[in-house]
């Protein structure tokens, strides 16, 4: 069975920092994908950014960065130049590739940014 | 603009009370996922399907939960009779397998159950 662990419940930075969220993931399969989703006091759910197994070179979207460690099954994201608005509790996901699998979350780390 | 609609987005009931709560997943989607969101327990995976075929329930309370897929538009949860533990946000989300996207989650229905 698949797991997701994200060691860190809260966390805060300063604005305009970088601050680094792990994940960190145990799988046996090769084929699979990994998210990290955004959830602001909206509750709305957000893609930040996601990465392919399959794939070496580590995602990047703007401020938002990966670090995917494939041996390690390590998938940390890090956020440059923090802003107010990235203040939210962020998940980390994994789904397994094709049809197979669901969709499953680690336990979120609360981010805050401070002015 | 592609989405994930759930209703109703709020809903206040009595214990006791059956409430039924609506997911229609991005059209072309073939897996849908049904989450519970609360502050104690993070994000609980209810139940999903596949080609609207039901692959894991087993997150479900089974004597009063129960999950269906009338057709490839329309997902529900049904809880009968509610408790106020039940209160909690509800999540769906839809992910096309075939292309390998990520999951696209709705708004959520936030049930309070008094």
């Amino acid at each position: 069975a698949q797991t997701v662990t994200q060691s860190q419940p809260e966390m805060s930075v300063q604005e305009a920092e970088t601050v680094t969220l792990s994940c960190t993931y145990d799988t046996s399969e090769s084929n699979y994908y990994l998210f990290w989703y955004k959830q602001p006091p909206s509750r709305q759910m957000i893609l930040v950014i996601r990465q392919e197994a399959y794939k070496q070179q580590n995602a990047t979207e703007n401020r938002f960065s990966v670090n995917f460690q494939k041996a390690a099954k390590s998938f940390s994201l890090k956020i440059s130049d923090s802003q107010l608005g990235d203040t939210a509790m962020y998940f980390c996901a994994f789904i397994l590739g094709g049809s197979q699998g669901n969709l499953i979350f680690g336990k979120g780390t609360k981010l805050s940014v401070k002015p | 603009d592609a989405r994930v609609t759930q209703t109703p987005r709020h809903k206040v009931t009595e214990m006791g009370q059956e409430v039924t709560m609506r997911c229609q997943p991005i059209l072309g989607h073939n897996t849908v996922f049904w989450y519970r969101q609360t502050m104690m327990q993070g994000l609980e995976l209810l139940a999903y399907f596949r080609n609207r075929a039901p692959l894991d329930d087993s997150g479900m309370p089974k004597d009063r939960f129960s999950a269906e897929m009338p057709d490839a538009t329309l997902a529900t949860l049904k809880i009968q009779p509610s408790e106020p533990r039940d209160s909690a946000v509800y999540f769906c989300a839809s992910v096309s397998t075939r292309m390998n996207t990520e999951a696209f989650f709705g708004q959520g229905t936030r049930l309070t159950v008094v």
